[in-house]
């Protein structure tokens, strides 16, 4: 079956302090894996897509890489406006069908 | 542009009433999509749709219907609600060609089965 795993659940951080979120799949086919970011009663916002093993994205203090197996996304020297919850999703074959991880809860304290 | 818009908000229904969810992109996207929400759960797929007049079922399509009359509009029909359809319900909608499929989702319906 088809799996998109997530780690942590929630993962709290002093200002300035770098991290990763994981996101692992067990998917044949993949033809993509974007990440999105949710604010609390907002819908997801759109970060990165990353198509093929190796290949990198940054924006500002977020980078998304990924391999055959899974993707980080690092979080350089975090500010509080970077609290949020950070979702990966995969999509196989053709790009009609989505699955998506539950979710890393990011809390940033200053 | 005012991207995905998803009226209503809130909804309260009865076990048993039926509702439409409306969403509407002037994006001039062909793929539209409806999710739903719960605690733990993350994302599921319902129901997608990569033009007007085209539509496919996703992960949990069952008590659930759409169709797409026109490219701006993706409505979603509860036929007969269930206490398990509470949650909240986002629709999305991406170009879908020429490697642009990130979607762009709108703000969320919250509804609650009773």
């Amino acid at each position: 079956e088809d799996q998109v795993t997530q780690s942590p659940e929630a993962l709290r951080l002093q200002e300035g302090e770098s991290s990763s979120l994981n996101c692992s799949y067990t998917v044949s086919g993949l033809r993509g894996l974007f990440w999105y970011r949710q604010d609390p009663g907002k819908g997801p916002e759109f970060l990165f897509t990353l198509y093929s093993a190796g290949e990198e994205k940054e924006k500002e203090r977020l980078k998304a890489t990924l391999t055959k197996k899974e993707s980080f996304l690092h979080i350089t020297a975090p500010k509080p406006e970077d609290s949020a919850t950070y979702l990966c999703a995969v999509s196989i074959y053709n790009f009609n069908k989505f699955y998506f991880g539950s979710g890393t809860k990011l809390n940033v304290k200053p | 542009n005012a991207g995905v818009t998803q009226t209503p908000k809130f909804q309260v229904l009865k076990t048993g009433q039926s509702m439409t969810l409306q969403c509407a992109q002037d994006m001039n996207h062909e793929y539209m999509s409806w999710y739903r929400q719960d605690p733990g759960m993350g994302l599921r797929l319902i129901h997608y749709s990569v033009g007007a007049g085209i539509t496919d079922q996703g992960e949990v399509p069952n008590g659930y219907n759409v169709s797409r009359s026109t490219t701006e509009d993706f409505p979603l029909r509860l036929l007969s609600a269930a206490p398990s359809q509470t949650s909240v319900y986002f629709c999305a909608s991406s170009l879908g060609t020429g490697l642009s499929y990130e979607q762009y989702f709108g703000p969320g319906t919250r509804l609650t089965v009773t």
